[in-house]
């Protein structure tokens, strides 16, 4: 079955530390791999995606992530953490049919000391 | 301007009743989905539309039934509401037919039902 896991529920960093948020996925087929950020009652907004190519893609607010087909894994990192960066991060796969149906994990909350 | 418009932001009701969320789109996307976020954060899809036709409805109950009126409108209506169905709701579009299964989905602020 097609899961996404996010082993980290809560992860504390201090401003101006690197981050690290975990993802692994369970599917089929060549999977496209998203992360999203949820900030305190907004919707989400899509950081990054990876669908094919360079295996390590950049996104928005100076993230990136790295696709490690070897590891089922899709690591966002950050440099360096803002205050700003606080938020919900979910990591998500996309469908291998036409339904445009993401399956998401199950969130990382970030919180940013400073 | 904004992208992925849902009403209301906040909606409170009591058990039994019947209620409406409407959500709208104006990015051209052709297609629009339902989701919903549980207290513990967990997302998960209900149903999606693409060009007014049901394309997704995942084992949710029949007391929820989404209507899309045009491919820019997909609204969802809840009849006799319970507890279990305090969660926050977030209307999404992509333009899955055109772009493709890598077209990313782009969210609303989501509503929050809470039902007492």
């Amino acid at each position: 079955a097609q899961s996404v896991t996010q082993p980290d529920i809560h992860i504390t960093v201090s401003e101006g530390a690197s981050l690290e948020l975990r993802c692994n996925y369970s599917y089929g087929a060549t999977p496209y791999l998203f992360w999203y950020v949820q900030s305190p009652g907004q919707g989400l907004q899509l950081l990054l995606k990876y669908f094919s190519g360079d295996t390590l893609v950049q996104g928005i607010k100076g993230f990136e992530a790295e696709f490690k087909r070897s590891q089922s894994s899709f690591n966002l990192r950050k440099p360096s953490v803002h205050w700003s960066d606080a938020a919900e991060y979910f990591c998500a796969v996309g469908p291998s049919s036409n339904t445009g149906k993401l399956i998401f994990g199950q969130g990382t909350t970030l919180q940013v000391k400073p | 301007d904004t992208a992925v418009s849902q009403t209301p932001k906040y909606l409170v009701t009591q058990m039994g009743n019947d209620k409406s969320i409407k959500c709208e789109q104006n990015l051209g996307h052709d297609t629009m989905y339902w989701y919903k976020q549980d207290s513990k954060k967990f997302l998960k899809i209900m149903f999606s539309y693409n060009n007014k036709e049901l394309i997704i409805n995942e084992t949710v109950p029949n007391r929820f039934s989404p209507k899309s009126p045009d491919k820019a409108h997909l609204n969802l209506h809840i009849n006799s509401l319970e507890l279990g169905d305090s969660a926050v709701y977030f209307c999404a579009s992509s333009s899955l037919f055109s772009t493709g299964s890598n077209s990313p989905l782009h969210f609303g602020n989501g509503t929050r039902l809470t039902v007492t």
